[in-house]
């Protein structure tokens, strides 16, 4: 059974367009992530929620928001993707002494 | 110099080979994660540990907390293995538990 689930596994968009992409967890976890990956590098944190606190990596451009409304749902929403954004866009969630775990990803394609 | 270094960073071996993969960590840890990425996929947990040793089916996960250093083994490897192995330290303590990524290794096991 999934326990990370991301949707769509495959999103397309065009340079400018909002995007919208989602996350969600059957674990009850209270920590979830939100990763960059892209080709032949190790995955790059954006930014990630402790339960409803946000905390957002230094290095993260304003062009990424997200929203996690309640504990099983957690959204990245990219306000006007560049061709830059093209990537793999991962969720995790853990809670202390836990594993990580990931969902399958999203592949995002700007045109 | 990455907080968490691995090698190698290419691997091929041929069917059924003893593989050993190996993680070094220069920074405090809670716990080490050993990760799996097939190639365009998403990322599986294989093992965390905080001490000693875990096995899962043919593979085995091994930590020296005094050495801060981990390795991987894989018994009688198949094809199927093939994939980029990925460890990665998690410190609870500091940013809720993200996770430090070593580079990877991109393991190829030949038939």
């Amino acid at each position: 059974d999934a326990m990370v689930i991301q949707n769509p596994r495959y999103q397309v968009t065009q340079f400018g367009k909002p995007v919208t992409l989602s996350c969600s967890q059957t674990l009850n976890h209270n920590v979830m992530y939100w990763y960059q990956q892209k080709s032949s590098q190790a995955p790059k944190l954006l930014f990630h929620y402790y339960d409803k606190d946000f905390n957002n990596e230094a290095d993260t451009p304003d062009n990424f928001q997200s929203r996690r409304p309640n504990t099983s749902f957690c959204f990245l929403d990219i306000r006007s993707p560049g061709l830059g954004d093209a990537a793999m866009y991962l969720c995790a969630t853990s809670a202390p002494g836990q594993p990580v775990y990931f969902g399958p990803g999203t592949r995002l394609t700007v045109l | 110099k990455n907080e968490v270094e691995q090698s190698p960073q290419n691997l091929t071996a041929q069917e059924g080979e003893f593989i050993t993969i190996n993680c070094s960590y220069s920074v405090g840890i809670s716990a080490l994660h050993w990760l799996q990425q097939h190639p365009g996929g998403g990322i599986v947990s294989l093992f965390m540990l905080s001490s000693g040793k875990k096995k899962h089916g043919r593979l085995i996960a091994t930590i020296n907390i005094q050495e801060k250093h981990s390795s991987l083994h894989i018994t009688a490897s198949h094809p199927r293995d093939s994939a980029v192995y990925i460890c990665a330290g998690q410190n609870y303590g500091g940013s809720q538990g993200n996770l430090i990524f070593g580079k990877g290794t991109k393991l190829s096991v030949k038939p």
